[in-house]
């Protein structure tokens, strides 16, 4: 049990897009997801806690308006990174927790290239 | 001070050994800790949580806990060239319940 879908797994945009990026709990209900942001050979960065029917909750330093956090539904998370700059291209990862004891699941993973 | 430190490596060892990975974090209060591994380029996948203070074993994992000198470990038996990854330490903090990860240790298995 204990699936996290993330899509899309890489994306290239011109610079001043935004882009969307989904994070789906399959099997499981998903009151908090958290979406982390990976420079090459860094370690993952959280950036925000995503809670089901309420406002995200962003880490210092992090935009809130640049990455724009949405969490409709219990399986549903979504991440927008609006006027997307060079500086954005990362690594962008999610994560939810289910009920059992596995810990925190990632989803695969979303290349983000801006050019 | 981080919350999460590890020494990022690269740790060399040879195929067969014991690798040693470890992790120490500054909120004291902190109950759940997971060893993850990642490959180049893919997400992380969990190997090992640990809540209690002692070892645990799962196959040639072993993770070790030891609360009062806030330290985690993880070993691995037998190393493959196939566990040549990162190897990141991730610890839930108390209070705001987040999950912070270290930088990660590189392992690299020599055949």
């Amino acid at each position: 049990g204990a699936v996290v879908s993330q899509h899309p797994s890489w994306v290239i945009c011109k610079s001043g897009t935004s882009v969307k990026i989904e994070c789906r709990s399959l099997d499981f209900q998903a009151t908090t997801m958290f979406w982390y942001r990976q420079f090459p050979k860094q370690s993952l960065m959280l950036m925000a806690t995503s809670n089901e029917g309420s406002k995200a909750t962003y880490e210092q330093g992090v935009e809130k308006d640049k990455f724009l956090i949405n969490h409709a539904s219990l399986t549903l998370s979504t991440l927008t990174v609006t006027s997307a700059h060079p500086e954005d291209s990362s690594f962008y990862i999610c994560s939810a927790k289910g009920d059992g004891p596995w810990g925190y699941t990632f989803g695969s993973g979303t290349r983000l290239t801006v050019v | 001070q981080k919350e999460v430190e590890q020494n990022s490596g690269p740790l060399s060892v040879p195929e067969g050994a014991i690798a040693s990975l470890n992790c120490t974090y500054s909120d004291r209060g902190s109950q759940s800790f997971f060893w993850y591994r990642q490959y180049s380029g893919k997400s992380p996948e969990l190997i090992m949580f640990i809540y209690s203070n002692g070892d645990k074993e799962d196959g040639r994992f072993t993770a070790q806990l030891n609360k009062a000198s806030q330290y985690v470990s993880l070993l691995i038996r037998d190393s493959q060239p196939s566990d040549s990854a990162t190897y990141l330490c991730a610890v839930i903090t108390s209070g705001t319940y987040k999950y912070i990860f270290g930088t990660g240790t590189r392992l690299k298995v020599l055949a």
